[in-house]
């Protein structure tokens, strides 16, 4: 009964490549976001949706497009993949903006 | 630009003693706080919070003080336990131009609790 969960939890790649991590909540949250912890371990904000809406976008490049199925999914593809993109991906959720956000286990991808 | 800084990389604490995990910060519209803790392969888990209006707030064994004026929040962990031994992160919450909220989050104290 995990709360938000992961999938997969590793992922090793070629560079090039494109791929997807997908992210589910079951605590019924209606707003869901992408962190990304890099090898200096700043664990900074990517994207974040709000009733499937895109409420949040940093500065990511745009090889990175979340998609929101439904409330309680926020996928992440991410194309033609870089070695810059080796890093810990988190998903998130809360139940509104400032409310506490509950984090997935991460998925370590490494791009080779 | 590092808005949460916690420039204490470690820190190693008897069992039984206080830990004192410390986070400041730069950007004075921040108006919710929050600390983290994390194990090993693992999410991080909400740990406690405050808000900008007050100057502490207690669970339990883990208080959280806020000074305003010095841009400091600290972490007080009293008696340290060994299972409490993790990375503990800061972050702060601000109103974004998007129209919502953001964590700002800092680079994490990992906490060692000696037996």
């Amino acid at each position: 009964d995990t709360a938000v969960s992961q999938t997969p939890k590793y992922l090793v790649t070629q560079m090039g490549n494109d791929k997807s991590i997908k992210c589910e909540q079951n605590l019924g949250h209606d707003t869901m976001y992408w962190y990304k912890q890099d090898s200096k371990k700043f664990l900074k904000i990517m994207f974040s949706y709000n009733n499937k809406e895109l409420i949040i976008n940093e500065t990511v490049p745009n090889r990175f497009s979340p998609k929101s199925p439904d409330k309680a999914h926020l996928n992440l593809h991410i194309n033609s993949l870089e070695l810059g993109d080796s890093a810990v991906y988190f998903c998130a959720s809360s139940q509104g903006y400032q409310e506490t956000q509950y984090f997935g286990p991460g998925t370590r991808l490494l791009v080779l | 630009d590092q808005q949460v800084k916690q420039n204490s990389p470690s820190l190693s604490v008897q069992e039984g003693r206080i830990s004192i995990l410390n986070c400041d910060y730069t950007n004075s519209m921040f108006d919710y706080f929050l600390w983290y803790k994390k194990y090993p392969a693992e999410g991080p888990t909400f740990l406690i919070s405050i808000s900008s209006i007050k100057d502490k707030n207690e669970d339990g064994r883990f208080t959280v003080f806020l000074n305003k004026s010095a841009k400091h929040l600290s972490l007080h962990i009293v008696p340290s336990q060994p299972g409490d031994s993790a990375v503990y992160f800061c972050a702060a919450s601000s109103y974004s131009t998007s129209g919502t909220y953001k964590y700002i989050f800092g680079t994490g104290t990992r906490l060692k609790v000696l037996a």
